[in-house]
């Protein structure tokens, strides 16, 4: 079974400009995760997708984010335009649905780096 | 809101020692506990998880035991190998609706041959 894809796993943008990041969960995971870790500190939440639709957006941090998931398989977050706090490493994570406490498969990360 | 504090880091040891990484957290009800793993170059793992209080979750030596008394999920090991070298997280996710995780800041573990 393929585990947790994501693409890119590094970008290096410059200030202003868009990126885009790609997350292909684990085949027939409905529960979807965004999180990143910034500059060495912990890993933070963003957004949560059931199938296609947003669940939680509480962590998002503000609307220079979109996050989609068409479909409900895979799902892209852009920034735009990307600012230098922008910078870290970005998290992808899926799990099926089941009762609390299920476990949360991540992917490699895609290291963000905006100057 | 949750929270988990876990001790900072780095932590180096020699190849056989035991190893005790601390993990506090601060949550409403009846979390669920984890810890998860990042080698280097590579993404998170679960490395165990705990679900209700008294549980222990162990897996490739490690153990930790969900303590609700002293709200703390504290990672163990007998004896420590270089492999072993790697961050460690701490992280909970609640018992009503957010299934998000909170996770600590990570501790960095360094194993000496």
């Amino acid at each position: 079974e393929a585990g947790v894809t994501q693409f890119p796993s590094h970008s290096v943008i410059e200030k202003g400009q868009t990126v885009t990041l790609r997350c292909d969960p684990i085949s027939g995971h409905d529960n979807l995760y965004w999180y990143r870790r910034v500059m060495g500190k912990e890993i933070k939440f963003l957004l949560h997708f059931v199938k296609e639709s947003k669940q939680d957006e509480s962590g998002m941090p503000n609307n220079r984010f979109l996050a989609e998931r068409t479909g409900g398989t895979y799902s892209t977050l852009k920034v735009q335009p990307a600012e230098l706090e922008d910078s870290g490493v970005y998290f992808c994570a899926s799990s099926k649905q089941g009762p609390r406490g299920e476990t949360q498969y991540f992917g490699p990360g895609t290291r963000l780096l905006v100057l | 809101g949750n929270s988990v504090t876990q001790m900072e880091g780095p932590v180096t040891l020699s190849e056989e020692a035991f190893l005790t990484i601390n993990c506090t957290y601060t949550a409403t009800g009846y979390p669920s506990l984890f810890w998860y793993v990042q080698y280097p170059g590579e993404g998170l793992q679960l490395l165990l998880k705990a679900t209700k209080a008294d549980d222990k979750g162990s897996n490739k030596g490690f153990e930790a035991t969900y303590r609700k008394e002293t709200t703390s999920f504290h990672l163990e090991k007998g004896s420590v190998q270089v492999s072993d070298s790697a961050v460690y997280f701490c992280a909970l996710s609640g018992d009503t609706g957010r299934r998000a995780l909170t996770f600590g800041s990570g501790t960095r573990l360094q194993v000496q041959p």
